[in-house]
């Protein structure tokens, strides 16, 4: 089965810091993926990676930045946390290698920003 | 990727069949009609996706009709473990998923 795991369930930040997710998956995929959801709003894509080092914006990458350094790892960085991130995170990952494979995402992380 | 319409909420009689439908009229033919479902508080899961053909996994079945233009998705024995938001996604290729607001399935005892 496909493991993808975020570092934290729930986090509690404060308006002005440096924030980091992180994101591991067990199943060597190319693709990993950053969403948002929040009520009424549904999931968002904020960042996704084709690969080790590649980043693409998603549509609503303002106030975010990514790292890839590894395969595994994908790291979703809010450079100065806003009251108004405050929601659930998603990270997916899915293989790039074999096309029309499914997504696979991790339980979340619930941020709040105070 | 083509949009996708699916009714707001629906419900289902546990141990019976549920059946979602969705609607895809602007499909093209590249593009692959996925489903996922998201249980409150948890990430959403795969359920299964299929092309032109009528797929079967362990968890559902896939209808996709001739003209590819609707599916539905086929919970054969519904649990209330089945109540979730369920998504019907097209997209082609490796391009990521973008979700809708989704079906929400309550199943009643």
């Amino acid at each position: 089965d496909v493991k993808v795991t975020q570092s934290s369930r729930y986090l509690v930040k404060r308006t002005g810091e440096k924030v980091f997710l992180e994101c591991v998956q067990d199943m060597d995929h190319e693709n990993m993926f950053w969403y948002r959801q929040d009520p009424g709003l549904g999931l968002r894509l904020i960042y996704f990676s084709y690969d080790v080092k590649m980043k693409e914006k998603g549509d609503i990458p303002e106030g975010y930045s990514v790292s890839r350094e590894k395969k595994e790892r994908f790291s979703l960085i809010l450079e100065s946390a806003s009251t108004n991130q405050t929601s659930m995170y998603l990270c997916a990952s899915r293989s790039g290698a074999v096309a029309n494979q499914p997504q696979h995402f991790g339980d979340g992380t619930r941020l709040s920003i105070l | 990727d083509a949009k996708t319409t699916q009714p707001t909420s629906m419900d289902c009689a546990e141990g019976r069949a549920a059946n979602l439908p969705c609607n895809h009229s602007t499909i093209s033919g590249n593009e692959y009609v996925y489903w996922y479902r998201q249980i409150h508080s948890q990430g959403p899961q795969y359920i299964i996706h299929g092309l032109k053909n009528n797929e079967t996994n362990e968890m559902a079945s896939l209808i996709i009709t001739e003209d590819r233009k609707s599916s539905t998705l086929i919970l054969p024995h519904a649990t209330l473990r089945d109540t979730a938001v369920y998504y019907c996604i097209v997209i082609r290729g490796n391009t990521p998923l973008v979700f809708g607001k989704g079906t929400r399935l309550s199943v009643i005892a």
